[in-house]
C-alpha cells in the first residue's frame, strides 16, 4: 500500500478501555503528525515527530501518549479517555518538518483518518 | 494568539461563475500559508502553497500581508471543484486550519 495507512478506520472504546491508533506512512519521510478533527472544531495539531523525536506538544492531555518507534510508524495510545475526545483523528507525514523557502520538503500528506468514538 | 478565519462556511456558486474563498490570519511574524482541499471521500491534500506563485487546478492565491489575507480564487468554477477548502498558515512547523469553506458548484 502506498502513502499514509491508519489503522483502524473506526473505533468505539469505553471510559476505561485502553487502545491504540497506528499509522503507517510508505513515502520515506521523515516527519509524522498527529491531528484532531472535532465536529465542532477546527483539525488541531496534536503532536510532531521529526527522526523519531518528539518536537511538539500541543498541550495534549496525558491521556493521549505518542510513540514513533521508527521514522514509517507513528502509534497514538489512548487510556482512560472522555466522550469529549470522540473525533476523527488524523496522521500526516512530510519530507521534513521545516524546509526551505520554496522547497517542498514540509508538504503534509495526510491518511484518511481514525473516528474514535467513546462512550 | 494566532488566529486563522474563514468566514463562510458554505459557498454555493454556479459552473462557469468566479468563486472566491476568503482566508485571514492573524500571526506574528511572515507564515507560509497554504490551501488544503477535501473532494469527498478522499483524504486532506495540498492545493497550493503562497510561495510557490503557482496555479493549481485554475486555482491562485494572493498573499496580501497589509491585509493579512490569503483569499482563493478561479474565475470559471467547475463541479469538481465541489469539495472543503482549509486555509493553512505555517509558523515554524506547525501547520494551523481555519475551520473550513465547503464549496458547491452546481450545474
Amino acid at each position: 500500500e502506498t502513502g499514509v495507512t491508519q489503522t483502524p478506520r473506526h473505533l468505539v472504546m469505553g471510559m476505561t478501555n485502553k487502545k491504540s491508533l497506528k499509522c503507517e506512512q510508505h513515502l520515506g519521510h521523515n516527519a509524522m503528525y498527529w491531528y484532531k478533527q472535532s465536529a465542532k472544531k477546527p483539525l488541531e495539531l496534536m503532536f510532531v515527530y521529526s527522526l523519531e523525536e518528539r518536537v511538539e506538544n500541543n498541550s495534549v492531555p496525558s491521556r493521549f501518549s505518542p510513540e514513533c518507534p521508527n521514522s514509517s510508524h507513528l502509534f497514538l495510545h489512548l487510556h482512560t479517555l472522555q466522550p469529549e475526545d470522540s473525533a476523527l483523528y488524523l496522521c500526516a507525514s512530510s519530507q521534513d518538518i521545516g524546509g526551505l523557502a520554496g522547497g517542498r520538503g514540509d508538504t503534509q500528506y495526510f491518511g484518511p483518518g481514525t473516528r474514535l468514538t467513546v462512550l | 494568539a494566532q488566529r486563522v478565519t474563514q468566514p463562510e462556511k458554505l459557498l454555493s456558486v454556479f459552473k462557469g461563475a468566479p468563486v472566491e474563498l476568503k482566508c485571514n490570519y492573524s500571526y506574528s511574524g511572515s507564515p507560509e500559508l497554504f490551501w488544503y482541499v477535501q473532494y469527498s471521500r478522499q483524504r486532506l491534500q495540498l492545493l497550493l502553497r503562497h510561495i510557490s506563485r503557482e496555479s493549481i487546478k485554475g486555482f491562485t492565491a494572493d498573499l496580501n500581508k497589509g491585509e493579512t489575507s490569503f483569499h482563493l480564487k478561479k474565475p470559471f468554477a467547475q463541479e469538481e471543484d465541489s469539495a472543503m477548502y482549509y486555509c493553512a498558515p505555517r509558523s515554524d512547523y506547525k501547520l494551523s486550519f481555519g475551520a473550513g469553506t465547503t464549496v458547491t458548484v452546481r450545474a
